[in-house]
């Protein structure tokens, strides 16, 4: 079966330092990855997206993220971080090999950054 | 860009009522989903459908069901509201592509009292 697991449910930051959101997954295939962002009360948005190629994955708003097959971890990552970045953050995967439709979701990470 | 809209940001429905929750995408895209989302739970797929006239169920489809009568629209169904699915409806469509995104309507904030 396929899982995602976010193990922080907080990441607390403050501006201008690096920022990390971690994600391990569990796909029996090979996986397809997703970051995904949530402001309060609205919609998901895409941020990036691993399906193949280079491990590191460049994405909206200078985030990017590192696929490491050894460790199934796909870890979101931002040099410099900003007060808006504070949000909600999704980790999503697919077995590629598997349904064309679903993405499973981990249960989110909440990123605090501070001034 | 891809737009996804729901209908309703926000409801306040009686236990009880009936609840029509709708989606329109215009991208054309073949597959769409009804998700809910509660604190400390994530997302938990409820239906998805992926083409007119189908659709499967997903983790947690009691007491809900769906219509999708047109390709660009996806309907979500409570047929009579209870307390517990007071929560936040998002829609989602996607390509047929396993390698594909989905994207996110706004999200209907529904209150059953």
């Amino acid at each position: 079966a396929q899982s995602v697991a976010q193990p922080e449910d907080q990441v607390n930051v403050a501006e201008g330092n690096p920022l990390t959101v971690k994600c391990t997954y569990s796909v029996s295939g090979n996986p397809y990855l997703f970051w995904y962002v949530q402001y309060p009360n609205r919609g998901l948005q895409f941020l990036l997206k691993y399906i193949t190629g280079d491990n590191l994955v460049k994405g909206s708003y200078g985030f990017e993220a590192e696929f490491n097959k050894s460790q199934t971890s796909f870890h979101l990552k931002k040099p410099s971080a900003l007060v808006s970045d504070s949000a909600l953050y999704f980790c999503a995967v697919r077995d590629s090999g598997g349904s064309q439709g679903n993405l499973i979701f981990g249960k989110g990470t909440k990123l605090s950054v501070k001034p | 860009d891809v737009k996804v809209t729901q209908s309703s940001r926000y409801l306040v429905k009686r236990t009880g009522e009936k609840v029509f929750l709708e989606c329109v995408q215009d991208m054309d895209h073949e597959n769409m989903f009804w998700y809910r989302q509660d604190p400390g739970l994530g997302l938990r797929l409820i239906y998805f459908s992926y083409d007119v006239k189908m659709k499967e169920k997903g983790d947690i489809p009691e007491g809900y069901s769906v219509s999708r009568e047109k390709k660009e629209r996806f309907s979500l169904i409570l047929e009579s509201a209870s307390t517990n699915q007071t929560s936040m409806y998002l829609c989602a469509s996607s390509l047929t592509s396993a390698s594909g995104e989905l994207f996110f309507g706004e999200g209907s904030r529904l209150t059953v009292l």
